[in-house]
């Protein structure tokens, strides 16, 4: 089945030690999204590749990085975890403005 | 920059009864309009959407939702609810054509006891 495939599932960090969370696809979708969700809040959109053309939030911090080497696969880069940074990360993707296809999500604890 | 504003955070109901999550959204220009359902332990999913026409629209497991563009809302319905129907719903605005731009709302988490 076609699908969003987020690895790994559960990620432990040390704090400000470098993590690369994982997300592919096998839609053939065009734009591909990283969420960050806290408990109880809604997904917060980070950031999102339509094609190869990299969209940044104007409150993402700087600490997270995105990688899109090619249409199936999408790489979230956390520099330096804090503390804060431990959530829920969730992947999606869309053909343009249509419905999003959500991963089943990578949990970030840091220690 | 839109946002959305879901009315409820939790909804506890009895099987059978009668559901409806409030949704309002402020955007100036035409947005398409979603709702994503999160049932325990599973990834979000798409529950129904709305892009143009009819603004009753119809989605999975019987729910349903209708948008009304003067009060700018787009709430969901369902006239009978069941106990696998507990979960967290979320809306979701995108502005038509503008992909990257959802903006979701904080969720309402439904329960429903048998």
């Amino acid at each position: 089945d076609a699908m969003v495939i987020q690895n790994p599932r559960y990620q432990v960090t040390q704090f400000g030690k470098p993590v690369t969370l994982s997300c592919s696809q096998t839609l053939n979708h065009n734009v591909m999204y990283w969420y960050q969700q806290k408990s109880s809040q809604a997904p917060k959109l980070l950031f999102h590749y339509y094609d190869k053309d990299f969209n940044n939030e104007a409150d993402t911090p700087d600490n997270f990085q995105s990688r899109r080497p090619n249409t199936s696969f999408c790489f979230l880069d956390i520099r330096s975890p804090g503390l804060g940074d431990a959530a829920m990360y969730l992947c999606a993707t869309s053909k343009t403005s249509y419905e999003q296809y959500f991963g089943p999500g990578t949990r970030l604890t840091v220690t | 920059a839109q946002s959305v504003s879901q009315h409820n955070h939790h909804v506890i109901l009895s099987e059978a009864a009668s559901l409806e999550l409030g949704c309002n959204y402020s955007y100036g220009g035409t947005v398409n309009l979603f709702w994503y359902v999160q049932y325990p332990g599973q990834h979000l999913q798409l529950l129904l959407k709305y892009f143009s026409g009819d603004p009753l629209v119809k989605g999975i497991k019987g729910f349903e939702a209708e948008f009304i563009k003067s009060k700018f809302s787009f709430n969901l319905r369902k006239p009978s609810v069941q106990w696998s129907d507990t979960a967290e719903y979320f809306c979701a605005v995108t502005p038509s054509g503008n992909a990257g731009k959802s903006t979701f709302g904080d969720g309402t988490t439904l329960t429903v006891k048998p």
